[in-house]
């Protein structure tokens, strides 16, 4: 049973165009994230929701949108594609339980993006 | 504003010798600090955390952690390291005053290679 899975795995595309990234999680987890990690295996969170409520917006392209039907789902949502864009994408997931949370996060295998 | 270092981008170890992976950090408050791990084409599994108390942690696969308070260091240890530890290790920090919904920082990783 896989605790947080990613769909797809690999996503080969055009400049410009839209895709998207879809992310489930089954650990019963309020929280969840998308970070994008670059060729130098950079990690940087990019939006993070607890609840179906966005919680961490970092500063990212406008051409991303996350989107959590339900706190079981988080997807990303990429308009326009760019070369930059290029990366892994890991979405995660935790139990934050409030402000003193220390719980570490669980990561999906990855998404890899290729924006030709 | 938090950061954490990691100040080798890699590290070599023989085969059946201990291994350490360096961590240090800045925060104006006191840190939650962890360990992950990144096998190749994997997402990032969770190894260990300082909460708070015994600044020595034990983790999964033999692995553990010291923390340093004066020295504000985290770093990671094994005392005989296996060929299969080869992998890219993240550390990663929150600020414990920051709510648990802030983000958690993540060093640039470390990438170990045990030699057999």
């Amino acid at each position: 049973d896989t605790a947080v899975s990613q769909t797809p795995k690999y996503l080969v595309t055009q400049m410009g165009n839209d895709k998207s990234i879809k992310c489930e999680q089954n650990l019963g987890h309020d929280t969840m994230y998308w970070y994008k990690q670059d060729s130098k295996k950079f990690l940087k969170i990019m939006f993070s929701y607890n609840n179906k409520e966005l919680i961490i917006n970092e500063t990212v392209p406008n051409r991303f949108s996350p989107k959590s039907p339900d706190k079981a789902h988080l997807n990303l949502h990429i308009n326009s594609l760019e070369l930059g864009d290029s990366a892994v994408y890991f979405c995660a997931s935790s139990q934050v339980e409030g402000y003193s949370s220390y719980n570490e996060q669980f990561f999906g295998p990855g998404t890899r993006l290729t924006v030709l | 504003a938090q950061s954490v270092a990691q100040p080798e981008d890699q590290v070599n170890v023989a085969e059946g010798n201990p291994l350490t992976v360096k961590c240090t950090y800045s925060v104006s408050g006191n840190p939650y600090l962890f360990w992950y791990v990144q096998y190749p084409n994997r997402g990032l599994q969770f190894l260990l955390k300082y909460i708070t108390g015994d600044n020595l942690v034990k983790g999964s696969y033999g692995f553990e952690a010291e923390f340093n308070k004066s020295q504000t260091s985290f770093h990671l240890k094994k005392p005989s390291a296996l060929v299969s530890d080869s992998a890219l290790y993240f550390c990663a920090m929150r600020d414990s005053r920051s709510g648990g919904y802030q983000k958690v920082t993540f060093g640039i990783g470390t990438k170990l290679q045990v030699i057999p």
